[in-house]
């Protein structure tokens, strides 16, 4: 099993609609979680961290199950500018180690 | 502006001519690191480096070499390039080595 899953999409989504997709994390030692967001053949950008159960910044809320060991973003009112592809980066504390999950596309349409 | 700056963006070279890509930043940070990104096996860390002249190895560090001589740049060196080595490159830097700042990226085509 990889160390971090996620759908590879597309999701489409209609522009103004809301999206949420998941990522499972097979190493529960895992302490913090980050959602990069990556465009096109361009540099990973930090969307949001998670240090708890979840967080909110705007239009995106991430929460984190530790018991089912996933950690979910949702994405409302959803902006053509959204469209974009999401990592999800766990954190383990012990070896200063963050494990890139492949990402989620997502694409907006008007 | 606070920057990661990689050079060359783009590079096209044939196998076992060696080749060095650069990396600077001007945030002072002290945690370095590279990065390959391949369709499919999203981002894989090649090597980091924790301070000037303390370098180890990420997950795929085979066919690689680093060093860190001054705090600001920490070049990633293929000896001898393979084919197997194309790929989309990222430098980043981070304060603590949690969250990441990206260079633009490097890609690398080996013939």
């Amino acid at each position: 099993r990889k160390e971090v899953e996620q759908d590879p999409g597309p999701f489409n989504v209609p522009e103004g609609a809301t999206v949420a997709f998941n990522c499972t994390y097979s190493n529960s030692a895992s302490q913090s979680f980050f959602w990069y967001r990556q465009d096109c053949r361009k540099e990973p950008k930090l969307l949001m961290s998670v240090y708890s159960s979840g967080n909110e910044d705007g239009r995106f809320t991430a929460q984190l199950n530790r018991a089912s060991q996933y950690i979910s973003l949702l994405i409302r009112d959803s902006k053509l500018s959204d469209s974009a592809t999401y990592l999800c980066v766990p954190f383990k504390a012990a070896g200063n180690k963050l494990t890139f999950g492949g990402g989620t596309r997502v694409l907006v349409k008007p | 502006e606070a920057q990661v700056t990689q050079n060359p963006r783009y590079l096209i070279t044939v196998t076992g001519k060696k080749l060095t890509v650069t990396c600077s930043q001007n945030m002072n940070h002290e945690y370095m690191s590279w990065y390959r990104q391949d369709p499919g096996l999203g981002l894989r860390q090649i090597y980091y480096s924790m301070n000037v002249e303390v370098t180890d190895k990420g997950d795929v560090p085979e066919g690689y070499k680093v060093s860190r001589k001054e705090k600001r740049n920490f070049p990633l060196i293929l000896e001898s390039p393979s084919p197997n080595q194309t790929s989309l490159y990222f430098c980043a830097s981070s304060f603590s080595g949690v969250t990441q700042y990206f260079g633009p990226g490097t890609r690398l085509t080996v013939l």
